[in-house]
């Protein structure tokens, strides 16, 4: 069964506009959620995790247990944000498990 | 600090046929894992070692087994090669042997089965 639900393959926004990837999970127990970023030619890399609660390059993202959501959300879409993004659970005892992946692309 | 690093970072092959793909962690992870990465299936995790010692496997067949070296360096083997094998083979690595924290990736390992 999935457990990490990534619903766009592509999200195409403008310059300025929100932005938000959604990410829905299927797990019992209480989760550990991450959003991990592979830009253009560089190495899949960590962008924020739940328990941080913070906010890197103008994303932040908040766990929603009722609904098993985890969307990534930023204000203000940046040219240098076009990316893939990938929300992966990390399930006690286990290794992280990705979702299919979301590729947002920020037009001028 | 040296990031992950794999090897090779391409190689071309043909059905069944076996493949070795390396990976060296970053000085001090002790925890390896590899992923299989393709448009249609997205990541899927193949296993992690700890400390020489598979902890966990993700669901693919036997075909695919690694194994991991007391310097943490690991290595994952396919044989029988398929079409269908043809993916980018990603490795991570991470300090601890607990199973929160980040994962540091490479660059990969991209197999073409031919």
């Amino acid at each position: 069964a999935q457990r990490v639900t990534q619903p766009e393959k592509l999200l195409s926004v403008f310059k300025g506009a929100p932005v938000e990837l959604k990410c829905n999970y299927s797990y019992s127990g209480s989760p550990e959620l991450f959003w991990y970023v592979q830009y253009s030619r560089q190495r899949l890399q960590l962008l924020l995790r739940h328990i941080s609660r913070e906010s890197i390059k103008g994303f932040t993202a908040d766990l929603n247990k009722g609904e098993t959501s985890f969307h990534l959300k930023k204000p203000f879409a940046q040219e240098e944000d076009s990316a893939m993004y990938y929300c992966a659970l990390q399930e006690a005892g286990n290794m992280l498990t990705f979702g299919g992946g979301t590729r947002l692309m920020v037009k001028p | 600090k040296a990031g992950v690093t794999q090897t090779p970072r391409y190689l071309i092959k043909t059905r069944g046929q076996q493949v070795t793909l390396s990976c060296s962690p970053i000085s001090g992870h002790r925890s390896v894992s590899w992923y299989q990465q393709t448009p249609g299936q997205g990541l899927q995790f193949l296993f992690e070692y700890f400390s020489e010692t598979q902890r966990n496997k993700g669901n693919f067949p036997g075909r695919f087994s690694g194994r991991q070296f007391s310097n943490s360096r690991s290595e994952m083997n396919v044989s029988t090669l398929e079409l269908g094998d043809s993916a980018l083979y990603l490795c991570a690595s991470r300090r601890s042997g607990e199973y929160t924290g980040e994962l540091f990736f490479g660059e990969g390992s991209r197999l073409t089965v031919l």
